[in-house]
């Protein structure tokens, strides 16, 4: 069975830039997470998602990030305009409905922001 | 949201057992105890998780002291694949957003 697919892997822009994620959960797994991950830390939850819908988005910084899961399968992570700050991976994780307790993460995109 | 404690940094041996500690001493009644892995440049990976007993698994064991303000993952044989940061984390079960509040965690480092 595949395994949660991100692209890219590596995304070097400049600020003010716009920059996009792409997430393919497991297949079956109804529930999708982004989280943004810094240097030295553990994750941090972005944006979940139950099907199609942002069921928590609280700690999405909105004036400049966005996402979507249109059909409730793959989903889209997109900042713009991109800060330094913003500079970290962006994990996206799924799950299967009723088995919320275990999350399955994808490899990652590593953002670099100059 | 109770907090979790963990030391920063662990080395142990190749093919020797390992023991991982964490503090909880806040944690409520309704709380699981979950352990997730990093291996390098990769995403998190689910380990073992628990409520009150102890668990068992194939890649961990999980020991959870009788008032429940710490437990421990056990590895049972560490290997150099084992090095990675472990993250011991506090779930509400009660929390119908299955929220993770992920710390800094554990490196450990496993020398051959």
């Amino acid at each position: 069975e595949a395994g949660v697919v991100q692209s890219p892997r590596y995304k070097i822009i400049e600020k003010k830039q716009p920059v996009a994620f792409w997430c393919n959960p497991i297949s079956g797994h109804n529930t999708l997470y982004w989280y943004r991950q810094n240097l030295g830390q553990g994750p941090e939850l972005l944006i979940r998602y139950e099907n199609e819908e942002a069921v928590d988005d609280s700690q999405l910084p909105k004036d400049r990030f966005s996402a979507e899961r249109l059909k409730g399968v793959d989903s889209t992570l997109k900042i713009q305009p991109a800060e330094l700050g913003d500079s970290a991976v962006y994990l996206c994780a799924s799950s299967l409905e009723g088995r919320r307790e275990t999350q399955y993460f994808g490899p990652g995109t590593r953002l670099l922001v100059l | 949201d109770a907090k979790t404690t963990q030391p920063n940094s662990m080395e142990s041996n190749e093919e020797e057992p390992v023991h991982l500690p964490c503090n909880h001493s806040t944690i409520s009644g309704t709380d699981y105890i979950h352990w997730y892995r990093q291996l390098p440049s990769q995403g998190p990976e689910y380990v073992i998780h628990g409520l009150t007993s102890n668990v068992n698994n194939r890649m961990a064991s999980l020991a959870i002291a009788e008032d429940r303000k710490s437990s421990t993952l056990i590895l049972h044989r560490a290997t150099l694949r084992d090095a990675a940061v472990y993250y011991c984390i506090l779930r509400d079960v009660g929390d119908s957003n299955y929220q993770l509040i992920w710390g800094a965690g554990t490196k450990l480092i496993i020398k051959p």
